[in-house]
């Protein structure tokens, strides 16, 4: 099947710090990756979709200066948090799929943030 | 109305029985509807999806399409306490401000499994 992964799993930083993270699919070529946000109890929300090339289209309410987002080939994503601060700590998880959305979205292990 | 709607729970089953989860959506252009299932700190995992009205099984899981009552259930038959775990309905909608679709979560249903 197919296999996402992320790095790093788990982040602790001090508010102020930036932190990238990155998600790889590791046996087919993503056009499309999309980065979600959880926070403790409560359902994943979009953050952001991302096509390989061009620029990330981001959901409302999720600030692009402070959610960097970089699809640079067809395997790789990178989400770079800037200026973390201790709002921003929740589990980070990517997914991919092979069309654009349409088809179906494998999601790679996910990323906890700690800010302290 | 959130765009899909799920009860949250806890629903709790003997081991053995058959657990049955339930998903409303809003939107009607919906065309791909997916179960995943999450533990406790780990990421969803997808378990099946769905597109065609009326029943599709896998193994101890059958998903079940109404499209004209918007609606998709999840059962799971002869239920294991390693089924404990949040079911995530999901649907892909689409809009004219995408080039393709995205995936929208429910809000997921806490399943308990008691031996």
């Amino acid at each position: 099947g197919a296999v996402v992964s992320q790095h790093p799993s788990w982040v602790i930083c001090k508010s102020g710090t930036s932190v990238k993270i990155e998600c790889r699919s590791l046996d087919f070529q993503a056009t499309t990756m999309f980065w979600y946000r959880q926070f403790p109890k409560q359902s994943l929300m979009l953050m952001a979709t991302s096509n390989e090339g061009s620029k990330a289209t981001y959901e409302q309410g999720v600030e692009k200066d402070k959610f960097l987002i970089n699809h640079a080939s067809l395997t790789l994503s990178t989400l770079t948090v800037t200026s973390a601060h201790p709002e921003d700590s929740s589990f980070y998880i990517c997914s991919a799929s092979t069309a654009g959305g349409e088809d179906t979205q494998y999601f790679g292990p996910g990323t906890r943030l700690t800010v302290l | 109305q959130k765009e899909v709607e799920q009860n949250s729970g806890p629903l709790s089953v003997p081991e053995g029985a058959i657990a049955s989860l339930n998903c409303t959506y809003s939107d009607r252009g919906s065309q791909s509807f997916f179960w995943y299932r999450q533990y406790s700190g780990k990421s969803p995992e997808l378990i099946m999806f769905i597109y065609s009205n009326g029943d599709k099984e896998d193994g101890r899981f059958t998903a079940q399409l109404n499209k004209a009552s918007q609606y998709v259930s999840l059962l799971i038959r002869d239920s294991q306490p390693s089924d404990s775990a949040t079911y995530l309905c999901a649907v892909i909608t689409f809009t004219f401000y995408n080039q393709g679709g995205k995936l929208i979560f429910g809000q997921g249903t806490e399943l308990s499994v008691k031996p």
